[in-house]
């Protein structure tokens, strides 16, 4: 079954420094893929997809996104982390079998002064 | 609307009670999705609706879980006999082409707390 998996539940870096939030996808085909966004109390947002234009993805806020499918990896990067950065990351891909989203479990990052 | 509409944001109810959860999508949008999000999980896939059909429940974890859509806009989601294992963040999703393109956007979700 196709699987998403985030390898680390909390990820804490200090404002200034980069930033790198790991996801890993099961899948005999290259999915669809994405990064949403969650702050507290809000709905998410979208920050990147990957949808086989290209395997480096720039999305919003300066985050951007390499798709290796040789390591099946879709991590998360920002050169310099901001406070406003302190957030849920979710790494989400689309079944190739039903279309449906598959969610990750989450990544908390925290942002220290 | 601008965005997705939840409400209420927050409900504190006792074991056994009924409670509804409203959604409002982003006008146009004709799919809709429902999704919880329970502590130190990822998101569930709950129900799916296109227009007012909805081709996928199979995320609904009871036959206490039922939602409905009417007018192809707002959705209301369904709990009876709330049982502690239902507290949860419920959030609804709007989508203009669907899951194809993976942009779904996300209301600030309803916190429901069963006692």
């Amino acid at each position: 079954a196709q699987s998403v998996t985030q390898l680390d539940s909390h990820v804490s870096v200090s404002e200034g420094t980069p930033v790198l939030l790991r996801c890993n996808y099961s899948s005999s085909y290259s999915p669809s893929l994405f990064w949403y966004v969650q702050h507290p109390n809000k709905g998410l947002q979208l920050l990147l997809k990957y949808t086989s234009a290209a395997t480096l993805v720039k999305g919003i806020n300066g985050f951007e996104a390499e798709f290796k499918k040789s390591e099946t990896s879709f991590h998360l990067t920002k050169p310099s982390a901001h406070m406003s950065d302190a957030a849920e990351y979710f790494c989400v891909a689309r079944s190739v079998n039903t279309g449906k989203l598959i969610f990750g479990q989450g990544t908390t990052l925290q942002v220290k002064p | 609307g601008a965005g997705v509409s939840q409400s209420p944001s927050n409900k504190v109810t006792e074991k056994g009670k009924d409670v509804e959860l409203r959604c409002d999508p982003i006008s146009g949008h004709t799919a809709l999705y429902w999704y919880r999000q329970s502590l130190g999980q990822g998101l569930e896939f709950l129900i799916y609706f296109q227009g007012n059909s909805a081709p996928d429940k199979s995320g609904l974890p009871s036959d206490r879980f039922s939602a409905e859509r009417t007018g192809g806009s707002v959705s209301t989601l369904t709990i009876q006999r709330t049982q502690q294992e239902d507290s949860a963040v419920y959030l609804c999703a709007s989508s203009f082409q669907g899951e194809v393109s993976g942009e779904l956007f996300f209301g600030e979700g309803s916190r429901l707390t069963v006692l």
